[in-house]
C-alpha cells in the first residue's frame, strides 16, 4: 500500500540554522501539507500546497518558513533560521481529490538546541 | 474560525466493552469531519470521514462514528474494544472551503487505554 515518506526521522540543529525537512507524498496525491505538534500539544496546520502554490498557511507559518516542490515527487519544508520553539514533531501529508482524507506521514523530530 | 473538542484528556475501558470516544466541533457552514489514530511513534492513521449522507459513517477496524448536526458532535464508536484499539485518537473538522485551502484543525486528542 503507497504511503507518505519523510527523512530525516529525527534532526538535531542548532539554533539559527536552516533545516529543510523532506516529504516524499503518494505519488497520483495533488495536494500537499505540512502540519506540526509541539510534544504534549495538538496537532497544527502550517500549511497546504496544491496546484504548485500555498494555498493556505496559517499564523504559524512565517516568513522563517517555506515549502517547495522540487520535482515530481518531493515537497520540502524549510526553516530559514530555526528557534528554540520550533522544536516539534512535523508530519507532511497529501491527498489525491478535494474530498478525498489527507495522508500522513510518520514525521520528522526536530531538536533545536 | 473552527475548533474541535475533546473533552476528555482519557478514556478508560474494558476489553469487549463498547467504547465512546467524544468530539464537538466549531465551524462555520457544512462540516467535513474526520478521526485519526496514533500509535506512539508513528504518524496519524486514517479511520473515517464525514463529509456528506448517512450520519453513521462505518470506518476502519470496526470503528464508526456519528454525525449530529443539532449537538454538533461526532462521537468515535466501537460496540467492542479490543487491546490493540490502545493509542491517541484525535477528532478533525475542516471548512467548507474548496480548492486546496482545507487545512485540518485537530482536537488535542484523547488516550484511549482498553484493559484486559
Amino acid at each position: 500500500e503507497p504511503e507518505v515518506t519523510q527523512t530525516p526521522s529525527h534532526q538535531v540543529t542548532q539554533m539559527g540554522q536552516e533545516v529543510i525537512l523532506r516529504c516524499v507524498p503518494i505519488s497520483n496525491h495533488l495536494y500537499f501539507y505540512w502540519y506540526r505538534q509541539i510534544l504534549g500539544q495538538k496537532v497544527e496546520f502550517l500549511v497546504s500546497f496544491y496546484n504548485n502554490e500555498i494555498s493556505e498557511k496559517s499564523e504559524i507559518f512565517d516568513d522563517q518558513f517555506s515549502v517547495e516542490r522540487p520535482d515530481g515527487s518531493n515537497f520540502t519544508l524549510k526553516i530559514r533560521s530555526t528557534k528554540l520553539e520550533d522544536s516539534a514533531m512535523y508530519f507532511c501529508a497529501s491527498k489525491q481529490r478535494e474530498y478525498n482524507e489527507q495522508f500522513f506521514g510518520p514525521g520528522t523530530r526536530l531538536t533545536v538546541l | 474560525a473552527q475548533s474541535v473538542a475533546q473533552p476528555e484528556d482519557q478514556v478508560n475501558v474494558a476489553e469487549g466493552n463498547p467504547l465512546t470516544v467524544k468530539c464537538t466541533y466549531s465551524v462555520s457552514g457544512n462540516p467535513y469531519l474526520f478521526w485519526y489514530v496514533q500509535y506512539p511513534n508513528r504518524g496519524l492513521q486514517f479511520l473515517l470521514k464525514y463529509i456528506t449522507g448517512d450520519n453513521l459513517v462505518k470506518g476502519s477496524y470496526g470503528f464508526e462514528a456519528e454525525f449530529n448536526k443539532s449537538q454538533t458532535s461526532f462521537h468515535l464508536k466501537k460496540p467492542s474494544a479490543l487491546v490493540s484499539d490502545s493509542a491517541l485518537y484525535f477528532c478533525a473538522v475542516r471548512g467548507p472551503s474548496g480548492g486546496g485551502a482545507d487545512g485540518l484543525t485537530f482536537g488535542k486528542g484523547t488516550h484511549l487505554i482498553i484493559q484486559p
